[in-house]
């Protein structure tokens, strides 16, 4: 089993509707958390990180952690079609290595 | 305004060849890191310094990938010789690291094809 376990997708939805995107994760000692947003052709950006477990708000995102299921998610509400990205999941390894554990990343498309 | 830089941004050789790609990270950032992305394994580690001294190269093909920090502006990826299954995107990402700081900021990428 992988230690971070993201479905690939592709999700396609249509212009404001509200997205879900998931992680999966094994090792109960992960505390941190974070979302990055990738367009096409470019290097993933950095999109909301969370500490431990509850729900943070930027916007129309908010990214929930749910620590007793392992289980973290990204929500999009009314989507856009610049929503339109590879979005992954990345966790910090539980070690002093500060390496992050990625996951695979889905493929997000927001139909106008 | 403040960002990773890679060159080239596009490769193209032939199998056997060397290829250097390079980096430059954003000024101040102690930590760098390199990736390799396909679609089947996603984002790979490669190779991670900090304060320019290499932390983990675990993730590297040792007989024919290396990676150096010359210089607190310049980190190099160079496989030598390249192999078709080495077409990939490589990312470079650099970052300010404390005690509680994981973010990891990327250049656009190198993408590279073997022929």
């Amino acid at each position: 089993q992988k230690e971070v376990e993201q479905d690939p997708g592709p999700l396609s939805v249509p212009e404001g509707a509200i997205v879900s995107l998931n992680c999966t994760y094994s090792n109960s000692a992960f505390q941190y958390f974070m979302w990055y947003r990738q367009y096409s052709r470019k290097g993933p950006e950095l999109l909301m990180y969370t500490y431990s477990s509850g729900n943070k708000e930027d916007g129309r995102f908010t990214a929930q952690v749910d620590k007793s299921s392992k289980y973290i998610s990204l929500f999009i509400r009314d989507s856009q079609p610049s929503d339109s990205a590879t979005y992954l999941c990345a966790i910090p390894n539980a070690g002093n290595n500060r390496k992050l554990i990625w996951g695979l990343g889905t493929s997000l498309a927001v139909n106008p | 305004d403040a960002r990773v830089t890679q060159t080239p941004r596009h490769k193209v050789t032939e199998m056997g060849q060397e290829v250097t790609m390079r980096c430059q990270p954003i000024l101040g950032h102690n930590t760098v890191f390199w990736y390799r992305q396909t679609m089947m394994q996603g984002l790979e580690l490669l190779a991670y310094f900090r304060n320019r001294a290499p932390l983990d190269d675990s993730g590297m093909p040792k007989d024919r990938f290396s990676a150096e920090m010359p210089d607190a502006t310049l980190a190099t990826l160079k496989i030598q010789p390249s192999e078709p299954r080495d077409s990939a995107v490589y990312f470079c990402a650099s970052g300010l690291q404390g005690v509680v700081s994981y973010e990891q900021y990327f250049g656009p990428g190198t993408r590279l094809t073997v022929t």
